[in-house]
């Protein structure tokens, strides 16, 4: 089974900052993508970053990154030069290839930036 | 363009009432998906489909409905739903659920629809 773990109900960064949101994952598959979603009140789910499990090296877009341990089943996203219209809901999510893209998303975080 | 569009943005209605949601994309998608999402809390799957098939279903009862008339559109029928049916409904869809392609695994969701059930 495959499950998904994020640790940090709540965040708070300055504006400017760095922060960083953690996220483990369990799974037995050794090929297998993993995403990052970000949700703002206006609610809609926006991808923030995709990670390929066979690439070792870390995905990045413009302020966002990943760590990614593949070995250590971890995937956490760094924003740098935090905006306050980073403020939202952040969702760790991970699917196979195997079972029509299904994804299986972590409990979130909430990220507040503040002035 | 990565759109996905839903309609209508809000919905109320009582207990005896038949509506439904609609999710559309013209990004040439072959699967699409319907979540139910609490506040505060992820989405949780309810279907799938893949190549207009049903291919998910995540144990949903019967009071919901899907339907994908074709590959572009995605229905919910609702019926006799019950307050705590009440949530957001997010449509999402991916370009290739076989998984034989990379790069097409992404879901892209549209911006839901508010249901209120009185």
């Amino acid at each position: 089974a495959q499950t998904v773990t994020q640790s940090q109900p709540e965040m708070s960064v300055q504006e400017a900052e760095t922060v960083t949101l953690s996220c483990t994952y369990d799974t037995s598959e050794n090929n297998y993508y993993l995403f990052w979603y970000k949700q703002p009140p206006s609610r809609q789910m926006i991808l923030v970053i995709r990670q390929e499990a066979y690439k070792q090296q870390n995905a990045t877009e413009n302020r966002f990154s990943v760590n990614f341990q593949k070995a250590a089943k971890s995937f956490s996203l760094k924003i740098s030069d935090s905006q306050l219209g980073d403020t939202a809901m952040y969702f760790c999510a991970f699917s196979t290839p195997y079972n029509f893209n299904k994804f299986y998303f972590g409990s979130g975080t909430k990220l507040n930036v503040k002035p | 363009d990565t759109e996905v569009t839903q309609t209508p943005k809000h919905l109320v209605m009582g207990m005896t009432n038949k509506k439904s949601l609609k999710c559309e994309q013209h990004m040439g998608h072959r699967a699409m998906y319907w979540y139910k999402q609490k506040a505060k809390k992820p989405p949780e799957l309810m279907f799938v489909y893949s190549y207009e098939k049903l291919s998910i279903n995540e144990s949903v009862p019967s009071r919901f409905s899907p339907e994908c008339p074709n590959s572009s559109l995605l229905n919910l029928h609702l019926h006799a739903l019950q307050p705590e049916d009440s949530a957001l409904y997010l449509c999402a869809s991916s370009q290739d659920p076989s998984g034989r392609s990379r790069g097409t695994d992404t879901q892209y969701f549209g911006p839901g629809t508010r249901l209120t059930v009185l």
